[in-house]
Formats: structure tokens, sequence, C-alpha cells
């Protein structure tokens, strides 16, 4: 059974500090992963696709890496503002493309 | 464009109704997808679709059923509603291996 597991589950960060979460998933049969962002109340909205080992992509103050031989990803954050807050979900195709399997999402909140 | 699209946002059922909730995308994209999400689980997948007159099982099927009759359009019915069902429903769209898009979810509360 594939399984997406997403570390911590949760985290408290004091504003203007940076942090980094973890995502890791199975190595073998990689497609891609993907990272979401969903914040309370509203739906998830897209933060980055990535295909390769080695890939690293940045959204302002948000980046991903990806190490697709060892299974993980890892999010950071920047400098966290209160707008950070939010519970961040990776997700891993079963094949080509459909079906994603979801992490439990690590659920971020940043304290003023 | 509108993008996603649910239908309703809220309902309230009493145990044994049943219901359709309409999902519309905009962007044709070919996959389909609806997920429930309930408190301290992640999103699980009910049924998907790969395209116009396809349907697939995912993880959490039981109890609900689809139909994607036109390609911008996934329907999900629920025959006899039931507490467990209780829960906030998510409809996505896909186009190939890009990111999905969600609709604003749907609030089902059965009674």
């Amino acid at each position: 059974i594939l399984n997406v597991e997403q570390s911590p589950q949760s985290l408290h960060v004091q504003e203007g500090d940076s942090t980094n979460f973890t995502c890791s998933f199975p190595s073998s049969n990689f497609y891609a992963l993907h990272w979401y962002r969903w914040e309370t109340a509203k739906s998830p909205e897209a933060l980055f696709v990535m295909t390769l080992n080695g890939d690293e992509k940045k959204k302002g103050r948000i980046s991903a890496t990806l190490n697709t031989k060892e299974g993980y990803s890892y999010l950071y954050i920047k400098g966290s503002q209160p707008e950070d807050s939010a519970t961040y979900l990776c997700a891993f195709p079963t094949d080509s493309n459909y079906q994603l399997i979801w992490g439990a999402g690590t659920k971020l909140i940043i304290k003023p | 464009n509108a993008g996603v699209t649910q239908t309703p946002k809220f309902r309230v059922l009493k145990t044994g109704q049943s219901m359709t909730l309409l999902c519309a995308q905009d962007m044709n994209h070919e996959y389909m997808y609806w997920y429930r999400q309930d408190p301290g689980m992640g999103l699980r997948l009910i049924h998907y679709s790969v395209g116009e007159g396809t349907t697939a099982k995912g993880e959490v099927p039981d109890g609900y059923n689809v139909s994607r009759l036109k390609k911008q359009n996934f329907l999900l019915g629920l025959e006899s509603a039931a507490p467990s069902q209780t829960s906030v429903y998510f409809c996505a769209s896909q186009r190939g291996a890009d990111t999905q898009y969600f609709g604003p979810g749907t609030r089902l509360t059965v009674l």
C-alpha cells in the first residue's frame, strides 16, 4: 500500500522565524510530487509540482526541494508571516497522472 | 473563468434521504475527482473520472455513485444518506500531470 507521510503533524512558529517540514513518499515508480496550501475554511491551492530529482522550486518566501532517490521533499518558509498559517499538504500520483495519494498535512500556526 | 464550482455549498439531510452534488469546471480538464475531508484526516478519494463517460472507484467509494455524462460536469450521488457521510466534500479537476484545482467545498450534515 502506497503511503505518503508528513512530519511534523503541527508546528507553532514565531512570526519572522523560518521553518521547514517534510514529506516522505515511495521512491520507486516516481512520477511527481505535489505541494498544496490549505487555509482554514477554504479549498486547497497548488504550490508546486516537482518532477526531477534535485529540483528546487520557489514562490516568494516558500521553496521546496526534492530527493526522489531517498523519497523525501522539504518545504521551507523563510521569515514566517501570519498569513502563512495553513495546512500544507503533499501528494504523490500512483500512476502517470491520476489518483493522488495525499499526506495528512502539516498544520502551521504562526504566532505573532 | 469560474474554475471549479460546486453546488450546493451546504446541505442538511435526514438519514435515508438522497441527494446529488454537482461539480462543474470550465477549464476543459480531462480528469475530475470527488474527495471527502473529515476532522483529523487527510483528503480521501471517493471516485474519479479520467474522461467523459468514464468513472472509477477511489479509496472510499461505498455509499456513493458518480456520473460524468458531460466533460465539464461530475456528479456525486448519495442514494441513502447515513450519518457517517457527514463531511466536507471537495471536487477537483486536473489537466494531464498538472496540479489539481479544487472547488470551494460542500458541507453536508446527515442527521
